[in-house]
């Protein structure tokens, strides 16, 4: 996890509430990544971003907001937590070139009530 | 439709044995790449293995190596001489242009 930070590292929501999941990096990495992690589904991509300013949706996009004004930070906002988003979120960085290994943060886990 | 399939939920394997993980994918994109990527119980990820779909050789490093049968999309992990530590999930991955797709993983459980 060197490299990735994410805090926090647990939250409880009520539904209807909204939080933001931060995500910082300290390798100057452009791509960034949040995914979430369902039991048996492996992770799915939410949204990427390959560098300051620029975003995009990934597999999962629905009910999370992106933005990327630095090239450290890359935060996740759920606008309006559902029982459906209780999930473990992780954020990860690609190298620029190959391999590409992602670094990954230690994750969060979320549970909406 | 699913990008990357992961056919075994469980494997097990005696400490010291090589283990064949499998790992199919689908893609028309001729510039792709293949990730192998561990998570132990402790939940944190950990990159193991790179196969670009271009590169003519086969990944390794050190005990994993990643048997890349393109014509079969198939991209199966190989781990030698099984170490009690290499119990954990593992997941098979593959990323065109910048979409990310994982597997739904295989838990491996190496025995004593």
């Amino acid at each position: 996890n060197a490299g990735v930070t994410q805090t926090p590292k647990f939250q409880v929501l009520k539904t209807g509430q909204s939080m933001t999941l931060q995500c910082a990096q300290d390798m100057n990495h452009e791509y960034m990544s949040w995914y979430r992690q369902d039991p048996g589904m492996g992770l799915r991509l939410i949204h990427y971003s390959v560098g300051a300013g620029i975003t995009d949706q990934g597999e999962v996009p629905n009910g999370y907001n992106v933005s990327r004004s630095t090239t450290e930070d890359f935060p996740l906002r759920l606008l309006s937590a559902a029982p459906s988003q209780t999930s473990v979120y992780f954020c990860a960085i690609s190298g620029d070139f190959p391999p590409y290994e992602q670094y990954f943060g230690p994750g969060t886990r979320l549970t909406v009530t | 439709a699913q990008k990357i399939t992961q056919t075994q939920p469980g494997m097990f394997v005696q400490e010291k044995e090589a283990v064949t993980l499998d790992c199919t994918y689908d893609t028309s994109d001729p510039s792709y790449g293949l990730f192998w990527y561990k998570q132990p119980s402790s939940g944190e990820m950990i990159f193991l293995i790179y196969q670009g779909s271009y590169d003519q050789q086969n990944a390794t490093e050190g005990r994993y190596s990643l048997n890349f049968q393109k014509a079969r999309k198939s991209a199966n992990l190989v781990i030698s001489a099984s170490q009690l530590g290499d119990s954990a999930m593992y997941f098979c991955a593959m990323r065109e242009t910048n979409d990310m797709r994982f597997g739904a993983g295989t838990r491996l459980t190496v025995k004593p």
